[in-house]
């Protein structure tokens, strides 16, 4: 099993669309949590951390369900400029390990 | 506001060759981190710098040889690179505490 796992997509939705991405992690330990945005050909820039109460930037709505092992990343009212690459990365904290990332889930936001 | 500096972007290497990437970040960061990006294969780690002084390996290191030079520097060495080190390497560095972690622009590596 991958320690991160997400749906590659390509999710497809039109402007103004809401859509969702899910992501799960293996290791129970892991202790810090964030979602990067990569355009293409381009280096992963972070867009969020996430917290298991919630948190909110924007069009852009993050949550961590520890219990499940799950994470998600909700945007409200697409932009075309919202069209790239979303990475779920964790964290366990603990020495010889470092940021571990999905594979990504790819968005394209249509006219 | 330089961030993480990569060099170089692009290179072309024969089968065999040696080289160094560079990285250098001017945050103040402790960790510093190499990851390399393949189609379908997300970012994965090569090596990893806690703190100057320091190194661990990752998921992928054979075949790559790191560097901690200072508290700025993280170097990331191929010392016969093969065409299966064809890939974007990216270097990042991550604050203390929040872990949130920066990334340099890339270096896109060939070996041909």
């Amino acid at each position: 099993r991958k320690e991160v796992e997400q749906d590659p997509g390509p999710f497809n939705v039109p402007e103004g669309a809401t859509v969702a991405f899910n992501c799960t992690y293996s290791n129970s330990a892991s202790q810090s949590f964030f979602w990067y945005r990569q355009d293409c050909r381009k280096e992963p820039k972070l867009l969020m951390s996430v917290y298991s109460s919630g948190n909110e930037d924007g069009r852009f709505t993050a949550q961590l369900n520890r219990a499940s092992q799950y994470i998600s990343l909700l945007i409200r009212d697409s932009k075309l400029s919202d069209s790239a690459t979303y990475l779920c990365v964790v964290n366990l904290h603990q020495a010889g390990t470092a940021l571990i990332f999905g594979k990504g889930t790819t968005l394209s936001v249509s006219s | 506001n330089a961030g993480v500096t990569q060099t170089p972007k692009f290179q072309v290497l024969k089968t065999g060759q040696s080289m160094t990437l560079q990285c250098a970040q001017d945050m103040n960061h402790n960790s510093m981190y190499w990851y390399r990006q393949d189609p379908g294969m997300g970012l994965r780690l090569i090596y990893y710098s806690a703190s100057e002084g320091t190194t661990d390996k990752g998921e992928v290191p054979n075949g790559y040889n790191v560097s901690r030079l200072n508290k700025r520097e993280f170097s990331l060495r191929l010392e016969s690179a093969a065409p299966s080190q064809t890939s974007v390497y990216f270097c990042a560095s991550s604050e203390k505490g929040s872990w949130k972690a920066f990334f340099g622009q890339g270096t896109r590596l060939t070996v041909v």
